[in-house]
């Protein structure tokens, strides 16, 4: 159980394109997803949070109007990254928090990697 | 705020010995703690969590251990394989809400 998967697992796009990525919980509900961003060689950096028929919450320094997060059901989350640039191209790392008798845990979808051209 | 460093710490180890990642955490509000595994273009997988309510937890041939007192947390991983090659990432949370990355450590198991 608690499986996230993403789609694409992969994407190049031209500068100025935009770019959907889903995250899917597939086996659970999800009221909470979180989307990250990681360089190479570093760790995961918290981008923003989204739950689930309320607006996301965004980290200090991530445009909102650039990451756009929509969560529209309690098993999809969407990153669209608008207008990207080559300064975009990052690993795009989606999780969905999966409660149990012991609390929540997030587990993590594997990733897109974009790159811009 | 985020841990980042363009050089992560390396573990290298031979296959069969066990192996130690360490992780130093700053939040003394954090009381959920985990241990993700990250292989080379994938997400991170979880491995154990433990709760701030106990010191040390074990899983199929690992280990996690808490001491709140220095804020250490480390993951003991038995008889080191080949496939356990990854970075290992300690995340930590104050009442299961969002999670704050460590830096990472390489774990390289030699044959």
């Amino acid at each position: 159980g608690a499986v996230v998967s993403q789609h694409p697992s992969r994407v190049i796009c031209k500068s100025g394109t935009s770019v959907k990525i889903e995250c899917r919980s597939l086996d659970f509900q999800a009221t909470t997803m979180f989307w990250y961003r990681q360089f190479p060689k570093q760790s995961l950096m918290l981008m923003a949070t989204s739950n689930e028929g309320s607006k996301a919450t965004y980290e200090q320094g991530v445009e909102k109007d650039k990451f756009l997060i929509n969560h529209a059901s309690l098993t999809l989350s969407t990153l669209t990254v608008t207008s990207a640039h080559p300064e975009d191209s990052s690993f795009y790392i989606c999780s969905a928090s999966f409660f149990s008798r012991e609390g929540a845990t997030q587990y993590f979808g594997p990733g897109t990697r974009l790159t811009v051209l | 705020g985020e841990s980042v460093g363009l050089h992560l710490p390396t573990l290298s180890v031979q296959e069969g010995d066990n192996s130690i990642i360490n992780c130093a955490y700053s939040n003394s509000a954090s009381d959920y703690f985990i241990w993700y595994k990250q292989e080379s273009g994938k997400g991170p997988q979880f491995i154990i969590d433990i709760r701030s309510n106990m010191d040390k937890r074990q899983g199929q041939r690992v280990t996690v251990l808490l001491n709140k007192t220095v804020k250490h947390l480390s993951l003991q991983i038995a008889a080191t394989q080949p496939g356990d090659s990854a970075v290992y990432f300690c995340a930590e949370s104050p009442s299961g809400s969002r999670l704050t990355f460590g830096e990472g450590t390489q774990l390289t198991v030699n044959p």
